[in-house]
């Protein structure tokens, strides 16, 4: 299962609402996670379940989609939320695949 | 602490082999699936292979099978990859993390350790 972000960068501000896209070549059902990862940094859980926030994860960030479409939007960007975003699906169990990230930079 | 940490990343040059640990601390090692994930310099991430909590089922990215093994000692809480026969495109930081399945079936990772860099040159 290829999975395809857009944009590949995008710049906003803080404060900012801004949405990230990512497309599966076939139904992923709603079986995909989006991670975050700053320079230097592993990355780090998000969102899994198309919706379903992780611990800790602030509810700026909400995601949305099934079967081929998701998208991830975050409401008023703070300065730490800046840095790539992958999603992955996980429906073609026991194989994994993520997209190519989604640099998110200062504008 | 609940942590992962990598050892074992060098300069290998292209036909060699390497092994790469991942020790675990702070939780329950025994009861998770385990995966390896890599990142080529400014690519994506790429899933390499997960193994089972009892070591007995593995699975691998197709272009790594029948090159790479990962294993797991319980006892030693620790997390393990052989790479063989490496090339150039099995340049990366390579990741361990713990899998997080939030239905029956299919994997996230929700702890990461801090990755070691693998660099296959001549």
């Amino acid at each position: 299962i290829v999975m395809t972000q857009s944009p590949a960068t995008v710049s906003v501000s803080p404060g900012d609402r801004v949405t990230l896209s990512c497309r599966a070549s076939q139904s992923v059902n709603r079986k995909l996670a989006w991670y975050q990862q700053k320079p230097g940094q592993a990355p780090r859980l998000l969102i899994y379940g198309a919706s379903t926030r992780a611990t800790g994860v602030p509810d700026r960030f909400s995601g949305s989609g099934s079967g081929t479409e998701f998208s991830l939007t975050i409401s008023s960007l703070q300065s730490e939320d800046f840095g790539v975003y992958h999603c992955q699906q996980y429906d073609g169990w026991p194989t994994y695949t993520f997209g190519q990230g989604t640099k998110l930079e200062i504008k | 602490e609940v942590q992962l940490v990598e050892s074992g990343g060098s300069l290998v040059q292209p036909g060699g082999s390497l092994r790469l640990s991942c020790a675990a601390s702070g939780f329950s090692f025994s009861r998770y699936w385990m995966t390896w994930i890599r990142q080529a310099p400014g690519k994506g991430l790429e899933w390499v292979a997960n193994i089972k909590e009892d070591g007995g089922i593995e699975h691998y990215l197709d272009s790594v099978e029948g090159r790479f093994t990962i294993s797991r000692d319980n006892a030693k809480k620790s997390l393990y990859l052989q790479m063989n026969s490496l090339t150039a495109e099995d340049t990366a930081v390579y990741y361990c993390a713990r899998d997080y399945v939030p239905d029956w079936q299919g994997s996230t990772w929700d702890l990461w350790g801090q990755g070691t860099l693998v660099t296959v040159s001549s």
